[in-house]
């Protein structure tokens, strides 16, 4: 697609329920990051992925939290046991092969609203 | 631990005015800043990057500098409109393999008609 795709836009569930969220990435592009964004706080990084396999996940908050990405395009974000206090904002960004001058810039979805009342 | 401020929360400005933001970050040694616009309900889009060889760089109406021994990047807006109304990030990397960024809590610029 033209750019990263985020599905659902919003969710709405339950305390001790577990939910999935989904990332479409640009084509082609090999680095796939999840974010989360609290309001009125810039994004948290959560996990990266480089193709298929998860090269960082410290950002993960705990074991509630995994993410795959199985055949190095599409990921998802999955929570199980949600709490209130996962309430936010879930960002997934996209980038080509971080160059050797590095810094590459960052594609965003529109992001995920989830709820957990 | 590892810092990254923003001067303000909020901004605001007269159109035509330069609208200046300011990124400052400490216990921290990145390759390169990047800086974000972020809209509401959207994601952030990315504008600039600059590296820690370089002073200062340019686009359009946009002006990043990034002074290392300071520790600070600010970032300009010049002849701004109200369609430069947003939330702007700043965003460290430490050119690192992984190229996960730190991000500041974001300046929310309002330029008044």
């Amino acid at each position: 697609g033209a750019g990263v795709s985020q599905t659902p836009s919003n969710k709405v569930t339950e305390k001790g329920k577990y939910v999935e969220l989904r990332c479409d990435p640009i084509s082609g592009h090999t680095a796939l990051y999840w974010y989360r964004q609290s309001l009125g706080q810039g994004p948290e990084f959560l996990i990266y992925f480089q193709g298929t396999g998860a090269a960082d996940d410290s950002g993960l908050p705990n074991d509630r939290f995994f993410a795959v990405r199985p055949e190095g395009s599409v990921s998802t974000l999955k929570i199980q046991r949600t709490e209130r206090g996962d309430s936010a904002v879930y960002l997934c960004a996209s980038s080509s092969r971080r160059s050797v001058l590095g810094g590459n810039e960052q594609f965003f979805g529109p992001g995920t609203r989830l709820t957990v009342l | 631990s590892q810092k990254i401020e923003q001067n303000s929360e909020a901004l605001n400005i007269q159109e035509g005015k330069t609208a200046t933001l300011t990124c400052n970050y400490t216990n921290y040694s990145p390759a390169y800043l990047q800086w974000y616009r972020q809209d509401p309900g959207r994601g952030p889009v990315f504008l600039l990057l600059i590296r820690e060889n370089e002073k200062e760089k340019r686009k359009e109406r946009l002006k990043v500098t990034f002074d290392t021994t300071l520790k600070q990047s600010l970032f300009h807006i010049t002849a701004s409109q109200p369609a430069d109304s947003a939330t702007y990030l700043c965003a460290l990397d430490d050119g690192g393999s992984q190229g996960n960024l730190i991000f500041g809590k974001g300046t929310k610029l309002s330029v008044k008609p």
